[in-house]
């Protein structure tokens, strides 16, 4: 039974590039949710999607950031002319059903050059 | 809006000397309070849900446990691979789904 599926691990961007973190929730888990760990930070909030439904994006950046999660594929997570700030971990959660524990991905690494 | 403090930031023991990790919480409508632990270059990993107040769980040399205001995550003898990042969580509220507010986590080092 795979776990979240995050990839890439790494990923290298200069300023003004976009970047696109792919997430794939564990097997029948239908809630997926995005967090960003900022150096020396706790984990913050950023979005939660359903299929094809945002449900609640009150932690996500108004500009350049956006989320998907598409009836078919894995949950996108893209920041569009990426600047410095943005360097993080980015991690994906997902659940089966509410409330629930979240079973977390291993993260995106995420470094603006 | 919710808040999670834990305590301390940081704690080194050796091995065997069990200890305690703190986390206090304001939150409205406590739907559960979570315990991960974080491994480097790692996403957490789930440990304990807890429910309500005198609640508790156990696993291995861990165990949890809930009040009104904080939880605590008891470490009996300790042992090397027992260091980690430990993160407490709350979900709150009916309309945020599973979301969770984290603390910031209790870096734990245990020497040998």
């Amino acid at each position: 039974n795979a776990g979240v599926m995050q990839n890439p691990r790494h990923l290298v961007r200069r300023r003004g590039q976009e970047a696109r973190l792919r997430c794939s929730p564990m097997k029948g888990h239908s809630h997926v949710y995005w967090y960003r760990q900022l150096p020396e930070e706790g984990l913050k909030f950023m979005v939660y999607l359903q299929k094809e439904n945002i449900i609640d994006e009150s932690g996500m950046p108004k500009e350049r950031f956006s989320a998907e999660f598409p009836k078919e594929g894995p949950s996108i997570l893209r920041i569009q002319q990426v600047v410095r700030g943005d360097s993080a971990a980015y991690f994906c959660a997902s659940s089966p059903y509410n409330p629930s524990p979240l079973h977390f991905g291993n993260g995106t690494r995420l470094t603006v050059t | 809006e919710d808040q999670v403090t834990q305590s301390p930031e940081a704690l080194r023991l050796q091995e065997g000397e069990s200890s305690s990790l703190n986390c206090s919480y304001t939150v409205s409508g406590l739907r559960g309070l979570f315990w991960y632990r974080q491994d480097p270059g790692k996403g957490p990993e789930f440990l304990f849900t807890l429910y309500s107040a005198g609640e508790e769980k156990e696993k291995e040399r861990l165990k949890a446990t809930l009040t009104k205001k904080e939880s605590f995550l008891h470490i009996t003898a300790p042992k090397p691979e027992d260091s980690a990042t430990y993160l407490c969580a709350v979900q709150a509220g009916e309309t945020s789904g599973s979301r969770l507010t984290f603390g910031e986590g209790t870096q734990l080092t245990v020497n040998p």
